[in-house]
């Protein structure tokens, strides 16, 4: 059980493309859904928090306008990487909670962002 | 604000030596310590989560331990497939929400 998936896996993109990431709880409810930025050879950044029908709450530092997340249901999170560039090339993870509160997170695979 | 240490940054075992990894953590008020494994190229794994000082949790060749200030990973007679970078994150009262404080890691490295 609590399985989360991610598609696609990788991509490579154009400069000034946009980016659109979509992650799935499969067997379980999120209510909560979070995106989280990994460079190599470091520890995951976590970019914003949502919960299903709410705004997202973004980290300090995080554009909101160049990272637009959607939760819409509670088994559906999509993360779009708008105008991106190729420092926003990167290793984007998602993760997945039942509750809002003492959860554990289950992990998505990852996506892979190259930007040319 | 929540910190979480991890040491050593990384470890080589030769298969069969058992060892330890070590998470030091600072958090107002614990709600919750996890541990992830992650291969290389994709999302971290659960392993465990730990909620209070004296709790212990197994699995396979792994046990976790937890007390007020730190957490260890014990990994026993481990195998090459064990390889892989393990990561400790706390959850503490202090954040809204279940947001999670990484460790950078330790990168376990079995010799066959």
């Amino acid at each position: 059980g609590a399985v989360v998936s991610q598609h696609p896996s990788w991509v490579i993109c154009k400069s000034g493309t946009s980016v659109k990431i979509e992650c799935r709880s499969l067997d379980f409810q999120a209510t909560t859904m979070f995106w989280y930025r990994q460079f190599p050879k470091q520890s995951l950044m976590l970019m914003a928090t949502s919960n299903e029908g709410s705004k997202a709450t973004y980290e300090q530092g995080v554009e909101k306008d160049k990272f637009l997340i959607n939760h819409a249901s509670l088994t559906l999170s999509t993360l779009t990487v708008t105008s991106a560039h190729p420092e926003d090339s990167s290793f984007y993870i998602c993760s997945a909670s039942a509750g809002r509160y003492q959860e554990t997170q289950y992990f998505g695979p990852g996506t892979r962002l190259l930007v040319l | 604000e929540d910190q979480v240490t991890q040491s050593p940054e990384a470890l080589r075992l030769q298969e069969g030596e058992s060892s330890s990894l070590n998470c030091s953590y600072t958090v107002s008020g614990l709600r919750g310590l996890f541990w992830y494994r992650q291969d290389p190229g994709k999302g971290p794994e659960f392993l465990f989560t730990l909620y209070s000082a004296g709790e212990e949790k197994e699995k396979e060749r792994l046990k976790a331990t937890l007390t007020k200030k730190e957490s260890f990973l014990h990994i026993t007679a481990p195998k090459p497939e064990d390889s892989a970078t393990y990561l400790c994150a706390v959850q503490g009262w202090r954040e809204y929400g279940n947001k999670l404080v990484f460790g950078a890691g330790t990168i376990l490295r079995v010799k066959s």
